[in-house]
């Protein structure tokens, strides 16, 4: 059984702040990994994949991965209230997606 | 980026009857498309992955009779929830894979969602 943790939170930062996610995966052999955004009531958008050890880089997100703690953490700099969601990590095992139970981000303006 | 979409977006049917959901990838032909349901707060649960001409392959715990799935081209998949209760009523989402992405940098793009009501 793969399974994907995630803090539910809710997690609450001023604007402007870093706001900083974090995921564990169980399988080992996982390579491929990703961050979604959801908005209440819509589908997940994607924000981020990452597949090599370290940080990667995209605007204000940066998602960070280490295999060998088997861990990848999504940051947002400068937050903004418009970032307010609910953030699911994906592993790919497979051809399927194993998801996280989300965390749910309010940045307070 | 790659485009699913859904239809309906939303619907209210009666205990009983049956609902057709209808999944397209429009700017790309998806060999595999994947039906997940959402109950609030809850993160997305994998109900079926779903293969252009053959057979859905569905979860455990997921009744095949009831949540039926046909892919019946590359860009479309439906998902038709028969003698729908109450306790069905939830959020689908569907998503593909684009084919152009694939292997390790496969990424999974998601429809828009339905939002099923059974009163």
């Amino acid at each position: 059984q793969k399974e994907v943790e995630q803090n539910s939170g809710p997690l609450s930062v001023p604007e402007g702040a870093i706001a900083s996610l974090n995921c564990t995966y169980s399988d080992r052999g996982s390579q491929s990994f990703f961050w979604y955004r959801q908005y209440s009531g819509k589908s997940p958008e994607l924000i981020m994949s990452i597949y090599s050890n370290g940080d990667k880089e995209d605007g204000r997100f940066t998602a960070q991965l280490n295999k060998a703690s088997q861990y990848v953490s999504l940051l947002i700099r400068d937050s903004q209230p418009s970032d307010s969601a609910t953030y699911l990590c994906a592993v790919l095992g497979g051809n399927q997606f194993y998801f996280g139970t989300g965390t749910s981000l309010t940045v307070i303006p | 980026g790659a485009v699913v979409s859904q239809h309906p977006s939303r619907v209210i049917c009666k205990s009983g009857t049956s609902v057709k959901i209808e999944c397209r990838s429009l700017d790309f032909q998806a060999t595999t498309m994947f039906w997940y349901r959402q109950f609030p707060k809850q993160s997305l649960m994998l109900m079926a992955t779903s293969n252009e001409g053959s057979k859905a392959t569905y979860e455990q715990g997921v009744e095949k009779d009831k949540f039926l799935i046909n892919h019946a081209s590359l860009t479309l998949s439906t998902l038709t929830v028969t003698s729908a209760h109450p306790e069905d009523s939830s959020f689908y989402i569907c998503s593909a894979r684009d084919p152009r992405r694939q292997g390790s940098t496969g990424s999974q793009y998601f429809g828009p969602g339905t939002r099923l009501t059974v009163l």
